[in-house]
Protein backbone atom coordinates (compact mmCIF):
# COMPACT_ATOMS: atom_id res chain seq x y z
CA UNK A 1 0.00 0.00 0.00
CA UNK A 2 1.28 3.32 -0.63
CA UNK A 3 2.09 5.92 2.00
CA UNK A 4 3.99 9.30 2.52
CA UNK A 5 5.54 10.10 6.04
CA UNK A 6 6.50 13.82 6.45
CA UNK A 7 8.56 14.23 9.37
CA UNK A 8 8.66 17.13 11.60
CA UNK A 9 4.75 17.81 12.26
CA UNK A 10 5.98 21.66 13.56
CA UNK A 11 8.96 24.14 11.78
CA UNK A 12 10.01 27.39 12.30
CA UNK A 13 11.97 29.61 11.05
CA UNK A 14 13.00 33.17 10.28
CA UNK A 15 11.88 35.48 7.91
CA UNK A 16 14.30 34.63 5.07
CA UNK A 17 15.42 31.47 6.12
CA UNK A 18 15.21 28.08 4.20
CA UNK A 19 12.58 26.55 4.68
CA UNK A 20 13.21 22.76 4.20
CA UNK A 21 9.78 20.17 4.62
CA UNK A 22 10.59 16.77 4.60
CA UNK A 23 8.40 13.80 2.74
CA UNK A 24 9.36 10.04 2.43
CA UNK A 25 7.00 7.88 0.07
CA UNK A 26 6.27 3.73 -0.10
CA UNK A 27 5.09 3.27 -3.19
CA UNK A 28 6.03 -0.34 -4.97
CA UNK A 29 5.24 1.92 -8.65
CA UNK A 30 6.60 5.28 -9.94
CA UNK A 31 4.53 7.47 -7.83
CA UNK A 32 2.49 10.89 -8.49
CA UNK A 33 3.41 12.66 -5.57
CA UNK A 34 1.77 16.72 -4.53
CA UNK A 35 2.57 19.03 -1.88
CA UNK A 36 -0.61 20.63 -0.87
CA UNK A 37 -0.58 24.14 1.32
CA UNK A 38 -3.54 24.91 3.68
CA UNK A 39 -3.80 28.00 5.01
CA UNK A 40 -5.79 29.28 8.11
CA UNK A 41 -9.32 28.39 7.35
CA UNK A 42 -9.19 27.57 3.79
CA UNK A 43 -9.08 24.37 1.54
CA UNK A 44 -6.18 23.04 0.37
CA UNK A 45 -4.49 24.17 -2.62
CA UNK A 46 -1.85 22.76 -4.67
CA UNK A 47 1.81 23.77 -4.43
CA UNK A 48 3.16 21.60 -6.95
CA UNK A 49 3.49 18.05 -8.41
CA UNK A 50 5.65 15.36 -9.38
CA UNK A 51 4.58 13.42 -12.98
CA UNK A 52 8.03 11.89 -13.48
CA UNK A 53 8.77 14.34 -16.22
CA UNK A 54 11.69 16.11 -14.28
CA UNK A 55 12.96 15.13 -11.15
CA UNK A 56 13.19 19.16 -9.62
CA UNK A 57 10.16 20.43 -9.79
CA UNK A 58 8.70 23.99 -9.59
CA UNK A 59 5.46 25.62 -8.22
CA UNK A 60 3.58 28.61 -6.48
CA UNK A 61 5.26 30.61 -4.10
CA UNK A 62 8.87 30.03 -4.69
CA UNK A 63 8.13 26.51 -3.64
CA UNK A 64 10.03 23.69 -4.84
CA UNK A 65 10.77 19.97 -4.21
CA UNK A 66 12.75 16.96 -5.41
CA UNK A 67 12.15 13.72 -6.53
CA UNK A 68 14.88 11.64 -5.18
CA UNK A 69 13.94 7.52 -6.16
CA UNK A 70 17.30 6.61 -4.04
CA UNK A 71 16.13 8.15 -1.35
CA UNK A 72 12.45 7.92 -1.86
CA UNK A 73 11.80 11.16 -1.14
CA UNK A 74 9.96 14.21 -2.16
CA UNK A 75 11.36 17.32 0.04
CA UNK A 76 9.67 20.69 -0.09
CA UNK A 77 12.08 23.72 0.13
CA UNK A 78 12.09 27.51 -0.40
CA UNK A 79 15.20 28.89 -0.42
CA UNK A 80 13.93 32.44 1.70
CA UNK A 81 10.98 31.70 3.97
CA UNK A 82 8.18 34.72 4.03
CA UNK A 83 5.16 35.01 6.72
CA UNK A 84 2.72 34.68 4.15
CA UNK A 85 4.45 31.32 3.97
CA UNK A 86 3.09 30.36 7.74
CA UNK A 87 0.54 27.47 6.83
CA UNK A 88 0.28 23.91 6.96
CA UNK A 89 1.42 21.96 4.19
CA UNK A 90 0.74 18.06 3.28
CA UNK A 91 2.49 15.90 1.34
CA UNK A 92 0.30 13.18 -1.09
CA UNK A 93 0.48 10.38 -3.33
CA UNK A 94 -1.41 8.92 -5.70
CA UNK A 95 -1.03 6.25 -8.70
CA UNK A 96 -2.26 5.36 -11.79
CA UNK A 97 -4.75 2.41 -10.69
CA UNK A 98 -6.61 4.61 -7.66
CA UNK A 99 -7.79 8.11 -8.46
CA UNK A 100 -7.84 9.12 -4.11
CA UNK A 101 -4.95 10.72 -2.60
CA UNK A 102 -3.01 9.52 0.89
CA UNK A 103 -2.25 12.64 2.75
CA UNK A 104 0.54 12.67 4.74
CA UNK A 105 0.29 13.91 8.99
CA UNK A 106 1.16 17.73 7.48
CA UNK A 107 3.38 19.68 8.53
CA UNK A 108 2.62 23.52 10.54
CA UNK A 109 5.28 25.64 9.22
CA UNK A 110 5.79 29.06 11.40
CA UNK A 111 7.68 32.16 10.43
CA UNK A 112 9.12 34.73 12.68
CA UNK A 113 10.13 38.47 12.26
CA UNK B 1 -10.83 31.23 -11.18
CA UNK B 2 -13.20 28.00 -11.01
CA UNK B 3 -13.66 26.66 -7.64
CA UNK B 4 -15.17 24.17 -5.37
CA UNK B 5 -17.51 25.85 -2.94
CA UNK B 6 -18.95 23.99 -0.21
CA UNK B 7 -21.60 24.47 2.46
CA UNK B 8 -22.36 25.35 4.86
CA UNK B 9 -18.82 26.24 6.18
CA UNK B 10 -19.89 24.81 9.58
CA UNK B 11 -22.68 22.51 10.94
CA UNK B 12 -23.73 21.54 14.16
CA UNK B 13 -25.74 18.83 14.74
CA UNK B 14 -27.19 16.76 17.75
CA UNK B 15 -26.16 13.16 17.65
CA UNK B 16 -27.83 10.84 15.90
CA UNK B 17 -29.17 13.39 13.89
CA UNK B 18 -29.15 13.38 9.66
CA UNK B 19 -27.01 15.89 8.53
CA UNK B 20 -26.03 16.69 4.90
CA UNK B 21 -22.71 18.31 3.55
CA UNK B 22 -23.04 19.89 0.08
CA UNK B 23 -20.28 20.64 -2.64
CA UNK B 24 -20.32 22.49 -6.16
CA UNK B 25 -17.69 20.56 -7.88
CA UNK B 26 -16.11 22.44 -10.87
CA UNK B 27 -18.57 22.19 -13.62
CA UNK B 28 -16.24 20.54 -16.44
CA UNK B 29 -14.75 17.72 -13.84
CA UNK B 30 -16.03 14.39 -13.54
CA UNK B 31 -14.22 12.58 -10.68
CA UNK B 32 -15.64 13.86 -6.94
CA UNK B 33 -14.36 13.19 -3.76
CA UNK B 34 -15.10 13.41 -0.02
CA UNK B 35 -12.13 13.81 2.89
CA UNK B 36 -12.09 14.43 6.27
CA UNK B 37 -9.87 15.44 8.68
CA UNK B 38 -10.67 14.81 12.05
CA UNK B 39 -8.99 18.38 14.49
CA UNK B 40 -5.25 17.55 14.36
CA UNK B 41 -5.08 14.78 12.22
CA UNK B 42 -4.43 14.11 8.71
CA UNK B 43 -6.36 14.58 6.06
CA UNK B 44 -8.15 10.80 5.46
CA UNK B 45 -9.89 9.91 2.13
CA UNK B 46 -13.42 8.73 2.35
CA UNK B 47 -14.90 7.77 -1.07
CA UNK B 48 -14.60 8.60 -4.55
CA UNK B 49 -17.04 9.34 -7.00
CA UNK B 50 -17.56 8.70 -11.05
CA UNK B 51 -19.99 8.07 -13.67
CA UNK B 52 -22.48 8.44 -10.80
CA UNK B 53 -21.59 5.83 -9.27
CA UNK B 54 -18.86 5.16 -6.21
CA UNK B 55 -15.29 4.16 -7.90
CA UNK B 56 -13.86 3.20 -4.23
CA UNK B 57 -14.61 4.09 -0.59
CA UNK B 58 -12.42 3.19 2.31
CA UNK B 59 -13.08 1.50 5.89
CA UNK B 60 -14.16 4.87 7.00
CA UNK B 61 -17.07 5.27 4.56
CA UNK B 62 -19.90 2.64 6.24
CA UNK B 63 -23.34 2.34 5.88
CA UNK B 64 -24.14 5.38 7.59
CA UNK B 65 -22.68 7.16 4.72
CA UNK B 66 -23.94 7.75 1.37
CA UNK B 67 -23.14 10.21 -1.45
CA UNK B 68 -25.28 11.57 -4.24
CA UNK B 69 -24.71 13.52 -7.04
CA UNK B 70 -28.29 14.94 -6.97
CA UNK B 71 -28.31 17.08 -10.09
CA UNK B 72 -25.68 18.17 -12.90
CA UNK B 73 -24.18 20.64 -10.35
CA UNK B 74 -24.38 19.51 -6.77
CA UNK B 75 -22.69 16.42 -5.13
CA UNK B 76 -23.47 15.74 -1.22
CA UNK B 77 -22.36 13.84 1.50
CA UNK B 78 -24.98 12.73 3.75
CA UNK B 79 -23.99 10.94 7.37
CA UNK B 80 -27.82 9.37 8.67
CA UNK B 81 -27.51 9.15 12.42
CA UNK B 82 -24.20 11.01 13.78
CA UNK B 83 -21.64 9.84 16.24
CA UNK B 84 -19.52 12.26 18.36
CA UNK B 85 -16.22 10.90 16.26
CA UNK B 86 -17.46 12.14 12.80
CA UNK B 87 -16.73 15.54 14.67
CA UNK B 88 -14.39 16.93 11.69
CA UNK B 89 -13.80 19.08 8.85
CA UNK B 90 -15.10 17.36 5.64
CA UNK B 91 -13.51 18.86 2.06
CA UNK B 92 -15.06 18.11 -1.04
CA UNK B 93 -12.38 17.70 -4.12
CA UNK B 94 -12.92 17.26 -7.85
CA UNK B 95 -10.71 16.63 -10.61
CA UNK B 96 -11.07 16.21 -14.54
CA UNK B 97 -8.86 12.97 -14.33
CA UNK B 98 -7.20 10.56 -12.33
CA UNK B 99 -3.30 9.99 -11.71
CA UNK B 100 -1.29 12.83 -11.56
CA UNK B 101 -4.08 15.44 -12.57
CA UNK B 102 -4.73 18.59 -9.73
CA UNK B 103 -7.48 18.00 -7.43
CA UNK B 104 -9.42 21.01 -6.40
CA UNK B 105 -10.54 21.48 -3.30
CA UNK B 106 -13.67 23.54 -1.15
CA UNK B 107 -13.10 25.47 1.53
CA UNK B 108 -14.58 22.72 3.73
CA UNK B 109 -17.29 22.46 6.36
CA UNK B 110 -16.45 22.00 9.62
CA UNK B 111 -18.80 19.15 11.03
CA UNK B 112 -19.76 19.43 14.75
CA UNK B 113 -21.47 16.71 16.92
CA UNK B 114 -22.87 17.55 20.27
Amino acid sequence: AQSVTQLGSHVSVSEGALVLLRCNYSSSVPPYLFWYVQYPNQGLQLLLKYTSAATLVKGINGFEAEFKKSETSFHLTKPSAHMSDAAEYFCAVSDEDTDKLIFGTGTRLQVFP
Amino acid sequence: EPEVTQTPSHQVTQMGQEVILRCVPISNHLYFYWYRQILGQKVEFLVSFYNNEISEKSEIFDDQFSVERPDGSNFTLKIRSTKLEDSAMYFCASTSGTGNTEAFFGQGTRLTVV
